[in-house]
């Protein structure tokens, strides 16, 4: 079944650098979610993009979609400790349900 | 106000044993959804049921089974417990499930962590 893939699969910045994360899938899609989850929390939705679109913006979240490549990207500006997380990227296609890659684990360094 | 909640956080028993996990969402969704997630974060969806459509994972155990006494609750019991089903296993909800028109953006519970001794 189709599934997203996130890269890299750990990343590791310091307090107020950019922190860029990439998801790709293998067939057309609706729309792009990603989300994060906290430790030993559930999933929390941040942001959605749909397939006719190529960008949004939400406060410091911005998100690109490129459909030609199947591929969409999050970038964090200014990270901070807080943003520490798992964030995973999930795809939505005709009538199944949501699916979920495997998720960037984010450290923010104080 | 929580939007969607479970019961309960943790659960230790058995290899053998039957168990349930409770699910309730107070935002009026139409669709609930079972997730387990393994100890190397990947989600897999195991269940999405609404008042009209049952659709099930076919890699999912017939151990597993929802039960929707109704529409803000979606229970899932597990008969045999095995160490394998050891993993938290999230329940979420969106407005109105994967038809084509809708965002499905969908909203968690806080999990629960099963370990299977």
């Amino acid at each position: 079944s189709q599934q997203g893939e996130e890269d890299p699969q750990a990343l590791s910045i310091q307090e107020g650098e950019n922190a860029t994360m990439n998801c790709s899938y293998k067939t057309s899609i609706n729309n792009l979610q990603w989300y994060r989850q906290n430790s030993g929390r559930g999933l929390v939705h941040l942001i959605l993009i749909r397939s006719n679109e190529r960008e949004k913006h939400s406060g410091r979240l911005r998100v690109t979609l490129d459909t030609s490549k199947k591929s969409s990207s999050l970038l964090i500006t200014a990270s901070r400790a807080a943003d520490t997380a798992s964030y995973f990227c999930a795809t939505l296609s005709g009538n199944t349900p949501l699916v979920f890659g495997k998720g960037t684990r984010l450290s923010v360094i104080a | 106000d929580t939007a969607v909640s479970q019961t309960p956080k943790y659960l230790v028993t058995q290899m053998g044993n039957d168990k349930s996990i409770k699910c309730e969402q107070n935002l009026g969704h139409d669709t609930m959804y079972w997730y387990k997630q393994d100890s190397k974060k990947f989600l897999k969806i195991m269940f999405s049921y609404n008042n009209k459509e049952l659709i099930i994972n076919e890699t999912v155990p017939n151990r597993f089974s929802p039960k929707s006494p109704d529409k803000a609750h979606l229970n899932l019991h597990i008969n045999s417990l095995e160490l394998g089903d050891s993993a938290v296993y999230f329940c979420a909800s969106s407005q109105a499930g994967t038809s084509g028109g809708d965002t499905n953006e969908q909203f968690f519970g806080p999990g629960t962590r099963l370990t299977v001794l």
